[in-house]
């Protein structure tokens, strides 16, 4: 298994472009979260998805954040318009149902918004 | 509400010392705890867990923890640490039951190893 893919790897970006970042899961997980990581606020969960269904979005920061997931091998975190503030790296993570046994995640992708 | 606290934000130890990392949380009943590694430009990496029955849980690279009930502690334990160590640490939590799987992280501790 190729784990939890995410792309682009590096985004740069101009404030006030919109910004996709890309997440394939493993296959057989149902259940798939979006993080954001930065120095001053660590580890933010944004939202997560079981069986492709929004479960919690309460940690999207506001409505320029978006999430989708159209099927169990996709899912896409959307930034419009993007902010300076918004550079982060932002991490895809998957797990099966049994949750219990740890997320597994993918290696993130860093976003800077100039 | 769940919650985990990682009292230590930095750690340095030599090259070959023992580590413990501590790891305090917050739950109202049997929780399953995590410990993750991050090193840099990396995602995190499960390092082992806890769901039940024997409390002290080994995991990869040699690391191990011990679930202390009493304490609400779950602290990680390597008697012999390799440069290779040096990462940032993460513990969380979740809920003992499935069906819902939301983890919750600490803060983190950021692990430097001296030759």
């Amino acid at each position: 298994d190729a784990g939890v893919i995410q792309s682009p790897r590096h985004e740069v970006t101009e404030m006030g472009q919109e910004v996709t970042l890309r997440c394939k899961p493993i296959s057989g997980h149902n259940s798939l979260f979006w993080y954001r990581q930065t120095m001053m606020r660590g580890l933010e969960l944004l939202i997560y998805f079981n069986n492709n269904v929004p479960i919690d979005d309460s940690g999207m920061p506001e409505d320029r954040f978006s999430a989708k997931m159209p099927n169990a091998s996709f899912s896409t975190l959307k930034i419009q318009p993007s902010e300076p503030r918004d550079s982060a790296v932002y991490f895809c993570a998957s797990t099966n149902i049994r949750g219990a046994y740890g997320y597994t995640f993918g290696s993130g992708t860093r976003l800077t918004v100039v | 509400a769940q919650s985990v606290t990682q009292p230590d934000i930095h750690i340095t130890v030599s090259e070959g010392a023992s580590l413990e990392l501590r790891c305090n949380y917050s739950y109202g009943a049997t929780p399953y705890l995590f410990w993750y590694v991050q090193s840099p430009g990396q995602g995190l990496q499960l390092l082992l867990k806890y769901f039940s029955g024997d409390t002290l849980v080994q995991g990869i690279k040699g690391f191990e923890a011990e679930f202390k009930r009493s304490q609400s502690s779950f602290n990680l334990r390597k008697p012999s640490v390799h440069w290779s160590d040096a990462a940032e640490y993460f513990c969380a939590v979740g809920p003992g039951n499935f069906g819902n799987e939301k983890l919750t992280f600490g803060t983190g501790t950021r692990l430097t190893i001296i030759p």
